[in-house]
């Protein structure tokens, strides 16, 4: 089956910093990928839609200059939390979709804590 | 995409089949039901989906009532590995490329 990874699984960082998480799929090429963010006990919101090649597309209330979306390969997309607060801790996940099928590839998902 | 309600919570004995109910009562002609599981800390997996007829994998059974209105997936012998969020999800196109909107699931505990 289609696998998608995350890294890092886990990460805390201080206040001010910026973080980087990579989404990556191993076996299948993703024209699409997208982000998605839960806090403890919530649904998954959708964050944004990464599109390799152009820029994303970010859902309303989402910050596009705190979060950072990169898709510059059919097999990887970054998010970075820039200047990370707080209140970014959060479990980031991404998706990727795969051509030709009816559904997306979840990653195993990113533990961020800013301390 | 239209809106589902699911019960928040279920549970069942291991061996036995769990029912998870979802209402879609202002589904579309052209909106599929979607169904994904996501265990504790990990991210969600895909389980099944459908537009109108019945359909059957590995993993699950979805049953679609004639008028769309709801559906119900069947773990036909869940074990304890099954406890986990359960999200129906109704949208409109297929293709990997549309969106999913999650709500808030149903949490399914197998017990021994």
């Amino acid at each position: 089956g289609a696998v998608v990874s995350q890294h890092p699984s886990r990460v805390i960082c201080k206040s001010g910093t910026s973080v980087k998480i990579e989404c990556r799929s191993l076996d299948f090429q993703a024209t699409t990928m997208f982000w998605y963010r839960q806090f403890p006990k919530q649904s998954l919101m959708l964050m944004a839609t990464s599109n390799e090649g152009s820029k994303a597309t970010y859902e309303q209330g989402v910050e596009k200059d705190k979060f950072l979306i990169n898709h510059a390969s059919l097999t990887l997309s970054t998010l970075t939390v820039t200047s990370a607060h707080p209140e970014d801790s959060s479990f980031y996940i991404c998706s990727a979709g795969l051509a030709g099928a009816d559904t997306q590839y979840f990653g195993p998902g990113t533990r961020l804590t800013v301390l | 995409d239209a809106k589902t309600t699911q019960p928040p919570s279920m549970d069942c004995a291991e061996g036995r089949a769990a029912n998870l109910p979802c209402n879609h009562s202002t589904i579309s002609g052209n909106e599929y039901v979607y169904w994904y599981r996501q265990i504790h800390s990990q991210g969600p997996q895909y389980i099944i989906h459908g537009l109108k007829n019945n359909e059957t994998n590995e993993m699950a059974s979805l049953i679609i009532t004639e008028d769309r209105k709801s559906s119900t997936l069947i773990l036909p012998h869940a074990t304890l590995r099954d406890t986990a969020v359960y999200y129906c999800i109704v949208r409109v196109e297929t293709g990997a490329n549309s969106k999913l909107t999650f709500g808030k699931g149903i949490t399914l505990s197998v017990r021994p």
